[in-house]
């Protein structure tokens, strides 16, 4: 089975903080994205990308940046971090090589800027 | 514009009983569904899918039933148990295009014992 692990759990920053998730995937996937989850807003996506180096803005990529230097590796970074930026932070890659399609998401990072 | 609607946040069932959550889309470029299951502090887990060469799919309690003519799908699980209380998102997709899923903004499910 595919697995997209996100490096924490639980993060506690202060406003003005750079802060950088990073997240891993172990099957060789193309498109990865970044999420954030609210309650009543559902999953947005904030940035996802096609492969190495490629990427491409989602829905909210204000105060938002991405890394991706290697196919396993995409990270996201909160170039100063902001009390409305706090949320649950949800990675995943896309598998499209077998039925059923579709995403494999890691366990998510929930991040309170204080 | 919302492309994928899920018009109750929440639901609340009694165990043993049938929950039927739902989901609208307006896109007809969506050709294959998926059903996700969130638990509070976890990822979300894939739970069902169904392409839009079917109407209906069914795995063990959970069926999801497609009906293209009206843009809709809706996900039955019989009976209902107090694990299955979370939040359910229902996503799209346009196979062969950006392979981006389109998600609902997810119904709470709540199963009283």
């Amino acid at each position: 089975d595919v697995k997209v692990t996100q490096s924490s759990r639980y993060l506690v920053k202060r406003t003005g903080e750079k802060v950088f998730l990073e997240c891993v995937q172990d099957m060789d996937h193309e498109n990865m994205f970044w999420y954030r989850q609210d309650p009543g807003l559902g999953l947005r996506l904030i940035y996802f990308s096609y492969d190495v180096k490629m990427k491409e803005k989602g829905d909210i990529p204000e105060g938002y940046s991405v890394s991706r230097e290697k196919k396993e590796r995409f990270s996201l970074i909160l170039e100063s971090a902001s009390t409305n930026q706090t949320s649950m932070y949800l990675c995943a890659s896309f598998n499209r090589d077998r039925v059923p399609y579709g995403y494999t998401f890691g366990s998510g990072t929930r991040l309170t800027v204080v | 514009d919302q492309q994928v609607k899920q018009n109750s946040p929440s639901l609340s069932v009694q165990e043993g009983r049938i929950s039927i959550l739902n989901c609208d889309y307006t896109n007809s470029m969506f050709d294959y569904f998926l059903w996700y299951k969130k638990y509070p502090a976890e990822g979300p887990t894939f739970l069902i899918s169904i392409s839009s060469i079917k109407d209906k799919n069914e795995d063990g309690r959970f069926t999801v039933f497609l009906n293209k003519s009206a843009k809709h799908l809706s996900l039955h699980i019989v009976p209902s148990q107090p694990g299955d209380s979370a939040v359910y998102f229902c996503a799209a997709l346009a196979q062969g295009g950006s392979e981006k899923l389109v998600f609902g903004k997810g119904t709470k499910l709540t199963v009283n014992p």
